[in-house]
């Protein structure tokens, strides 16, 4: 597609109940991000895949979290047992490895632990 | 670990007036990115700054980076209304990936 697609924009949840975010990248990026973005807060980083294998995850905040991506394409980050603290807007994103424009980010899902 | 500062964290100025936001970081960097972020919505890439010295600029918006000082400058010319938002600086260290983003800065700019 022409940009990062995620899914589902907004999702209100009880606490201790899972869920499951969705990331469509840009077709062809073959490196996906995913960042967690409190209320009035900067970006946290939370995992990097580089085609399906993730290189890098240590910002995910507990076990759990956990991403998976297949087909080097869509990423899904799960969240189980969801505590009120795991509020926040997840932005995804995507890039070229390497690429010196950065990435292109997603619009985001806003999930809310109530 | 590499920390990435800005200030200020909030800046209100009136229309016409010039600032500068400044971006400080802790370790060696090749790269770094300027975001900005409108009220629930996502990040929108405004500058990338490859070298010492470089310097790039968009309309009222021009952004540069001494890699030496490990610092890089946002200046606002002439700040108009449509330039509230927030204003996020990222760097990307050595071989690592990950981009690692600066505090942000909540520019409110009033008539």
């Amino acid at each position: 597609g022409a940009g990062v697609s995620q899914s589902p924009s907004n999702k209100v949840t009880e606490k201790g109940k899972d869920v499951e975010l969705r990331c469509d990248p840009i077709s062809g990026h073959t490196a996906l991000y995913w960042y967690r973005q409190r209320l009035g807060q900067g970006l946290e980083f939370l995992i990097y895949f580089q085609g399906n294998s993730a290189p890098d995850k240590s910002g995910l905040p507990s076990d759990r979290f956990s991403a998976e991506r297949t087909g080097e394409s869509v990423s899904t980050l799960t969240i189980q047992r969801t505590q009120q603290e795991d509020s926040a807007v997840y932005l995804c994103a995507s890039s070229f490895p390497g690429s010196s424009y950065g990435y292109t980010f997603g619009s985001g899902t806003r999930l809310t632990v109530v | 670990e590499l920390k990435v500062e800005q200030n200020p964290l909030f800046l209100s100025m009136q229309e016409g007036k010039n600032y500068t936001i400044y971006c400080n970081y802790s370790t060696t960097s090749d790269r770094l990115y300027w975001y900005r972020q409108d009220p629930g919505k996502s990040l929108e890439s405004l500058f990338v700054l490859l070298s010492n010295g470089a310097v790039k600029q968009e309309g009222r918006l021009m952004a540069s980076l001494d890699t030496k000082a490990r610092l890089s400058t946002l200046h606002i010319t002439a700040a108009v209304h449509d330039l509230s938002a927030t204003y996020f600086c990222a760097v990307i260290t050595g071989t690592a990936s990950k981009l690692t983003f600066g505090t942000g800065t909540r520019l409110q700019v009033t008539l």
